[in-house]
């Protein structure tokens, strides 16, 4: 079974703090995704990533950035948290680009 | 800009009932996706439709594709209390970089007894 972790389930930070989220996956998929998840809105992509080093922008990247140095492990940072990003964040990952994505447990982020 | 509606946003059920949940999207797209969460828990993917006239079932639940109408439904049959959770559509677009999943809004679905 694939398995995707995040490295937090409820996370509460300040206005203006350097946020780290991570994500691993063990199934050796090439690509991996950032959610965030609000309600009534569904979820909204935030970034992606298909290779090591590589990322693409999503639907609504402003406020946030990710790393992926290696295969296994796709980091979302926000740089200095706001309330408006206080939401439940998703991570997924999948084989290849044509491949069903299986989604991780989530992280609930609260910013104060 | 894709867009993916769902409708409704919140349906109360009653056990041994039917009812339908609709996923309508914007433009072409390669698949569609049917989602399920529960409270407090990851998504677990239902269905996958690829072509027009798709049609998969599980148990209580089918779901259907027209790709010319642009719509899918999730229909539930004879509902029961275990399928209470919130369902989501997604509608996947191929691109070089990858698939790009757009979901919908969910629709909280609750089953009284």
């Amino acid at each position: 079974d694939v398995k995707v972790t995040q490295s937090s389930r409820y996370l509460v930070k300040r206005t203006g703090e350097k946020v780290f989220l991570e994500c691993v996956q063990d199934m050796d998929h090439e690509n991996m995704f950032w959610y965030r998840q609000d309600p009534g809105l569904g979820l909204r992509l935030i970034y992606f990533s298909y290779d090591v080093k590589m990322k693409e922008k999503g639907d609504i990247p402003e406020g946030y950035s990710v790393s992926r140095e290696k295969k296994e492990r796709f980091s979302l940072i926000l740089e200095s948290a706001s309330t408006n990003q206080t939401s439940m964040y998703l991570c997924a990952s999948s084989l290849g680009p044509e491949d069903e994505q299986y989604f991780g447990p989530g992280t609930r982020l609260t910013v104060t | 800009e894709l867009k993916v509606e769902q409708n409704p946003l919140f349906l109360s059920m009653q056990e041994g009932k039917n009812y339908t949940i609709y996923c309508n999207y914007s433009t072409t797209s390669d698949r569609l996706y049917w989602y399920r969460q529960d409270p407090g828990k990851s998504l677990e993917s239902l269905f996958v439709l690829l072509s027009n006239g798709a049609v998969k079932q599980e148990g209580r639940l089918m779901a259907s594709l027209d790709t010319k109408a642009r719509l899918s439904t999730l229909h539930i049959t004879a509902a029961v209390h275990d399928l209470s959770a919130t369902y989501f559509c997604a509608v996947d677009i191929l691109q070089a970089a990858g698939n790009k999943l757009t979901f919908g809004g969910g629709t909280r679905v609750l089953v009284k007894p």
